[in-house]
This record gives structure tokens, C-alpha cells and sequence, in this order.
């Protein structure tokens, strides 16, 4: 079965918290894309990362950061030192090799939602 | 990155009638396009793929005559909602793949149908 798993529904921070979200994710492919999702109020759908299934180089991007673990078959994400902005849906993603990266299967999101 | 555009932005329409909801890439030409759907507080799901000038191949459980799709160009699908229902309200977001198969995202439409 191909399917991801954000267990997080919602989280609430208060601003400059770290917050990390969980992505958990199932494939029988060996080759796979992960992706990571930011969809705010407006509903358009921002590109955060984009990681191929045999690079598990962690990655840093500001104050994102995300962690990939094919041993636990996890794909984190982390925002550091979290701002009012970040406050949206994230929406974590598996593309898998079979299916010749056509498909995206999408998690069910996390709300975040980050106070002041 | 590339752009991909999506027209409308939102649209309400009557019970019965049929919606054209269109798909453009800007900015490169792609042979396949993709049809998402989200209702309210929901994931996104997969309708269909759409290849430039073949038909288009639905997910399982997604009405093909209900959801007409049109790939005529490599810059345009149509996605053409027929006989919209209330339960058809959702927001529409498409996607567009580059030849490096990386896939860029519409700023969807929300279609609401009374």
C-alpha cells in the first residue's frame, strides 16, 4: 500500500516555539519522491521540498529543516523559532517510482497555528 | 519556479449546470496535467491524469462522464464539471509537470453550487 501519515491534526504555538511536524509514509518502491506542502489561508499550495528517496541528507533551509529517515520511514519537518506567518496547512507527499512519479499521495495536513 | 494558472478563481453556479474550470502552464509546455479535488478541511485527492492529446486516466471511484477532461494543448486542460450537484463544491487544484517531472501547482478554484 502506497500512503502517508500525518498523525498531528493540529498544533498551536506560540511565536519563537519550535515546532516539529511528523510525516510517516508507506511504499513497497525502492525509488520515491517525498514532499513537504505549505497551503495557507488563500489555499495555493507552496512548494517547501522536494526529496529523492536515496539522498537522506537532512536539509536546512533557514528556519526549516527537515529530517529523513528511511529506517523509520519518516520524513519530519521543523520550523525553528516559528512566526505568525507559518501559520497554515502543511501537507506532507509520496510520489512513487511506480507509478512514474505521476502520482502525489498527500497526507491529511497538519493545521499549525502560531500565536503571537 | 514555473508558473501554472487557473481560471476561475472561484465560481458559483446552479444546481444542474455544467462548470469549465481551465489549466494553464505559463511559462513551459507540459504533456501531463493533474486534477486534485480537497473538500473543506480534507486532504487533496487525486481525480485524474491528463495527457496532451489522449484520454484523460481517472482515479478509481471518479465519475469519468461527470468530470470531462480536455488536454488539448501542452499549455491547456480543461476540467469540465457536468450536471454540478451541491455535493460537487469543492476546491479544484491542478497541476501541470515540467520535463524534469516536477509537478507545479494551480491556484485552484472553489466552486460552490447552490
Amino acid at each position: 500500500a502506497q500512503k502517508v501519515t500525518q498523525a498531528q491534526t493540529e498544533i498551536s504555538v506560540v511565536e519563537k516555539e519550535d515546532v516539529t511536524l511528523d510525516c510517516v509514509y508507506e511504499t513497497r518502491d525502492t525509488t520515491y519522491y517525498l514532499f513537504w506542502y505549505k497551503q495557507p489561508p488563500s489555499g495555493e499550495l507552496v512548494f517547501l521540498i522536494r526529496r529523492n528517496s536515496f539522498d537522506e541528507q537532512n536539509e536546512i533551509s533557514g528556519r526549516y529543516s527537515w529530517n529523513f529517515q528511511k529506517s523509520t520511514s519518516s520524513f519530519n519537518f521543523t520550523i525553528t523559532a516559528s512566526q505568525v506567518v507559518d501559520s497554515a496547512v502543511y501537507f506532507c507527499a509520496l510520489s512513487p517510482g511506480s507509478s512514474g512519479y505521476n502520482k502525489l499521495i498527500f497526507g491529511a495536513g497538519t493545521r499549525l497555528a502560531v500565536h503571537p | 519556479g514555473a508558473v501554472v494558472s487557473q481560471h476561475p478563481s472561484w465560481v458559483i453556479c446552479k444546481s444542474g449546470t455544467s462548470v469549465k474550470i481551465e489549466c494553464r502552464s505559463l511559462d513551459f509546455q507540459a504533456t501531463t496535467m493533474f486534477w486534485y479535488r480537497q473538500f473543506p478541511k480534507q486532504s487533496l485527492m487525486l481525480m485524474a491524469t491528463s495527457n496532451e492529446g489522449s484520454k484523460a486516466t481517472y482515479e478509481q471511484g471518479v465519475e469519468k462522464d461527470k468530470f470531462l477532461i480536455n488536454h488539448a494543448s501542452l499549455t491547456l486542460s480543461t476540467l469540465t464539471v457536468t450536471s454540478a450537484h451541491p455535493e460537487d463544491s469543492s476546491f479544484y487544484i491542478c497541476s501541470a509537470r515540467d520535463r524534469n517531472n516536477e509537478q507545479f501547482f494551480g491556484p485552484g478554484t472553489r466552486l460552490t453550487v447552490l
